[in-house]
């Protein structure tokens, strides 16, 4: 199956600032089928970006998605305190599906 | 949205059927996706039904859970047996774009205990 690693597992930052999160593949992720997720305690995850940069409807633009193969990025431009949460990647192309283990944002 | 509905406490070895009731669209239609969360933990990928109605099983499930589909009550099924406590999780289920989308709508989840 494809491991997905995320790094960091957790991520400091204060609103305001620029957030990097990464998505590592342990093989080629089959045609960018590569999807972001943010979930928040108590809710469901919400999908934010899939096909690697698509941003999913009603998903501010300062969220992005990019990267292919194996090495994908979520970008947030400018952080709002609205956007610190639990961030997952999950890989949709080869079977077993399977996500990342998770990148914490939390304020500074 | 989604509803799920089913989950509870079961002890070791037992069975439990977990549904997920769809409304706004129809779920012969689409795949639908379950996906459990284990307290504390991650997201971890379980099954997920085609339209066709064919399933896939991830290695920890297969031969235990099985999916299935009333189309007449829009629901899909989750038959759980032989469980075990580490399936003790939130299941979620989810409508699945497959490669056109991913997970884009998700229910609330139900809670599945495994314990003596």
């Amino acid at each position: 199956e494809i491991v997905l690693t995320q790094s960091p597992a957790t991520l400091s930052l204060s609103p305001g600032e620029r957030a990097s999160l990464s998505c590592r593949a342990s093989q080629n992720v089959m045609t960018n089928y590569l999807a972001w997720y943010q979930q928040k305690p108590g809710q469901p995850p919400r999908r934010l970006i899939y096909g690697a940069l698509n941003r999913a409807t009603g998903i501010p633009d300062r969220f992005s998605g990019s990267g292919s193969g194996t090495d994908f990025t979520l970008t947030i431009s400018r952080l709002e305190p609205e956007d610190f949460a639990v961030y997952y990647c999950q890989q949709y192309g080869t079977l077993p599906y399977t996500f990342g283990q998770g990148t914490k944002l939390e304020i500074k | 949205q989604l509803v799920e509905s089913g989950g509870g406490l079961v002890q070791p070895g037992g069975s439990l059927r977990l549904s997920c009731t769809a409304s706004g669209f129809t779920v012969s239609n689409h795949f639908v996706t379950w996906v459990r969360q284990a307290p504390g933990k991650g997201l971890e990928w379980v099954s997920v039904v085609y339209s066709s109605g064919l399933a896939n099983y991830a290695d920890s499930v297969k031969d235990r859970f099985s999916l299935s589909r009333d189309n007449s009550q829009n629901t899909v099924h989750l038959q759980m047996n032989s469980l075990r406590p580490e399936d003790t999780a939130v299941y979620y289920c989810a409508r699945d774009l497959g490669l056109l989308g991913a997970l884009d709508l998700w229910g609330l989840g139900t809670m599945v205990t495994v314990s003596s």
